[in-house]
């Protein structure tokens, strides 16, 4: 089975832009997670989704948000980007909500 | 709030050293508890997972975790490292039960490994 692809993997946009990320899951895999992971915080839990809902959401502005499509594909975008967005946001997937199953990320720049 | 916390920032160790690695967590209900590792310019990939059971837990590349519930700890060992387990490594916890996924990671540990 092909593992979990997102595009870009490399993106560097400007302060007040808005960025959209695409995920595609594992073949078969439901639901969708999105991190994002920084050197100084970590890797922290930005949303879930599951058959189009979302299921659970992080600790992050408004800015941030997220959708997910009947096959399951997966989309977040961010709004007024600031410096501080620069990260590299990382998306999972799961067959049963347990074991999440990460892809190889998307490295944004704001520059 | 839930935490997880990873003793060690940096581990240097030769090889055939043994390893453990600490991760405390901080929630007193049913949790599931994971290690990932990053191989350098690789993504994330799941070493081992505890739900239930057994709480000595084997996963891939000799790697080991025990969970005891009283200390809130999931450590991870090895017997013997090898240069290419070079790497860094979280540990995770999932709470909440029921239907919400979100993983609670700590900050990671960067072990590397002098052939």
């Amino acid at each position: 089975k092909a593992g979990v692809t997102q595009t870009p993997r490399y993106l560097i946009k400007t302060r007040g832009q808005q960025v959209t990320l695409s995920c595609s899951p594992i073949s078969g895999h439901r639901s969708v997670s999105w991190y994002q992971q920084t050197p100084g915080q970590g890797l922290q839990f930005l949303f879930e989704y599951f058959s189009e809902t979302q299921r659970n959401k992080g600790n992050f502005p408004g800015r941030f948000s997220g959708r997910q499509f009947s096959n399951s594909r997966s989309e977040m975008n961010v709004s007024t980007l600031e410096l501080g967005d620069s990260a590299l946001y990382l998306c999972a997937s799961s067959p049963d909500h347990f074991t999440q199953f990460f892809g190889p990320g998307t490295r944004l720049t704001v520059l | 709030a839930q935490s997880v916390s990873q003793h060690n920032h940096h581990v240097i160790l030769s090889e055939a050293a043994s390893l453990e690695l600490g991760c405390n967590y901080s929630y007193g209900g049913t949790v599931n508890l994971f290690w990932y590792v990053q191989y350098p310019g690789q993504h994330l990939q799941l070493l081992l997972k505890y739900f239930s059971g057994d709480p000595l837990v084997k996963g891939i590349k000799g790697f080991e975790a025990e969970f005891i519930k009283s200390k809130f700890s999931f450590n991870l060992r090895k017997p013997s490292v090898q240069w290419s387990d070079t790497a860094e490594y979280f540990c995770a916890v999932r709470t909440n039960g029921g239907s919400q996924g979100n993983l609670i990671f700590g900050k990671g540990t960067k072990l590397s490994v002098k052939p």
